[in-house]
């Protein structure tokens, strides 16, 4: 099994630019997150799914979309990149929800925005 | 105030002694804490988890909870340099059924040799 993967691992955009960040996990899971780490900030939550087809908002969403079309898959949107959103994101996936099971993370995307 | 404080260190240590590391928290909804082992350039992986007050322990670390005072400890015994990472404390609860769990910022630990 890879677990949770991420596409791509390191992306350079510049300020206005959209693009799409890929996590794929193989261990059946209903839930998945999208979290994006800062140095001082720790992991914020900026969506979240509790199964196919739903997507939910968490810390912070702004500037972000998601979707969930496939179980294994849960993609994060930035439509319209700033300097902001430089940061590297992390999925995570769980069986239920976090209090019963671990979440698994995936290896991280690092983003810089210019 | 955050729910869940951490303090982001770093905290240094020499090999061999005995690493605590704590979070306090706020909401007294929280029933499940969890630590999580972050390597550099890589992704949190789960390294203990405990439900409600108590101690558990596996191999070298231990970990504590006091929902009393509402903090949480993990002890790390004989530290290693490959002990060298992040550590998260997380936590959830029961609130409203969600069981998202709220991080604390990470502690940064180095062992030196």
């Amino acid at each position: 099994n890879a677990g949770v993967t991420q596409t791509p691992k390191f992306r350079v955009l510049k300020t206005g630019q959209s693009m799409t960040l890929l996590c794929a996990q193989d261990m059946n899971h209903e839930y998945m997150y999208w979290y994006r780490q800062d140095p001082g900030m720790g992991l914020r939550l900026i969506h979240y799914s509790v199964g196919e087809g739903t997507t939910a908002k968490g810390e912070v969403p702004d500037g972000y979309n998601v979707s969930r079309l496939k179980k294994q898959n849960f993609l994060l949107g930035l439509e319209s990149a700033a300097p902001s959103q430089t940061s590297v994101y992390f999925c995570a996936s769980s069986w239920r929800g976090a209090s019963q099971e671990t979440q698994y993370f995936g290896p991280g995307t690092r983003l810089l925005v210019l | 105030q955050k729910e869940v404080e951490q303090d982001p260190g770093p905290l240094s240590v020499p090999e061999g002694a005995i690493v605590s590391l704590n979070c306090t928290y706020s909401n007294s909804a929280f029933q499940y804490f969890m630590w999580y082992r972050q390597y550099s350039r890589k992704g949190p992986e789960l390294l203990m988890y405990t439900y409600s007050s108590g101690n558990k322990e596996d191999g070298r670390f231990t970990a504590q909870v006091d929902k009393s005072s509402k903090y949480i400890s993990l002890f790390i015994r004989d530290s290693q340099p490959s002990d060298s990472a992040t550590y998260l404390c997380a936590m959830t609860g029961a609130s409203g059924g969600s069981y998202i769990p709220t991080f604390g910022r990470g502690t940064s630990l180095i062992v030196h040799p």
